[in-house]
């Protein structure tokens, strides 16, 4: 079945800085490629996805790349803010099979002000 | 509010005892789902449906564990028998099948004494 591996454990940034998160992924079928934020006590919330017919998305200051030859996909945020703070979890899945998403064990972002 | 919604929140029972769940998936979604995360770790799948049909069981899911969709709405997730390892949250997701995007519930934390 498809395991996912997900890096750093956890990352500390200043306000303003980037951050990058990586994921590895095993199962060459997966398609598709969701990130979720998880707030303390909160549920996992979808923040961007990528399916595998492209290399690249954008939304405003989330980036997420995919590189199906290597098997690994990034998240980036950049000029990042103190509400940036919080536990991010990549995913993969292959969407003929009904989405069964296979997650990473996070990533706990701290932004510094 | 027209989110996942979960039921309830938190609960703590005695080693032994019997819990149900409950999730109100979002309105026009066909697929719900049951998610289960412990601290540190991302959420593990335990199963799902499409409308009232559970189409797929993780092994995750002991005997003790049944989840149930009767009319293709609500669904229920039962522990019987509860031990001190059950403790988790319990995460319920739904989505449409056209755009496949998950969307998480706030969970149901339980805690087994």
């Amino acid at each position: 079945g498809e395991n996912v591996e997900q890096h750093p454990s956890t990352l500390s940034v200043q306000e303003g800085d980037s951050a990058v998160i990586k994921c590895t992924y095993s199962d060459s079928a997966s398609n598709y490629f969701p990130w979720y934020k998880q707030e303390l006590g909160k549920g996992p919330q979808l923040i961007i996805d990528i399916r595998s017919n492209v290399g690249e998305k954008k939304d405003q200051r989330i980036a997420v790349t995919l590189n199906k030859t290597a098997k690994h996909f990034s998240l980036h945020i950049t000029e990042t803010q103190p509400e940036d703070s919080a536990v991010y979890f990549c995913a993969a899945a292959l969407r003929e099979y009904g989405n069964k998403l296979v997650f990473g064990a996070g990533t706990i972002l701290r932004v510094k002000s | 509010d027209t989110g996942v919604s979960q039921d309830p929140r938190h609960k703590i029972t005695k080693r032994g005892q019997n819990v149900t769940f409950r999730c109100d998936p979002i309105s026009e979604h066909n697929r719900l789902y049951w998610y289960r995360q412990t601290l540190g770790q991302g959420p593990e799948f335990l199963t799902y449906f499409q409308n009232e049909a559970q189409l797929e069981k993780s092994r995750l899911l002991s005997d003790r564990f049944s989840a149930e969709r009767p009319k293709g709405s609500f669904s229920t997730l039962e522990i019987q028998r509860t031990e001190q390892g059950d403790s988790a949250m319990y995460l319920c997701a739904s989505s449409d099948a056209q755009t496949g995007e998950l969307f998480f519930g706030e969970g149901s934390r339980l805690t087994v004494l």
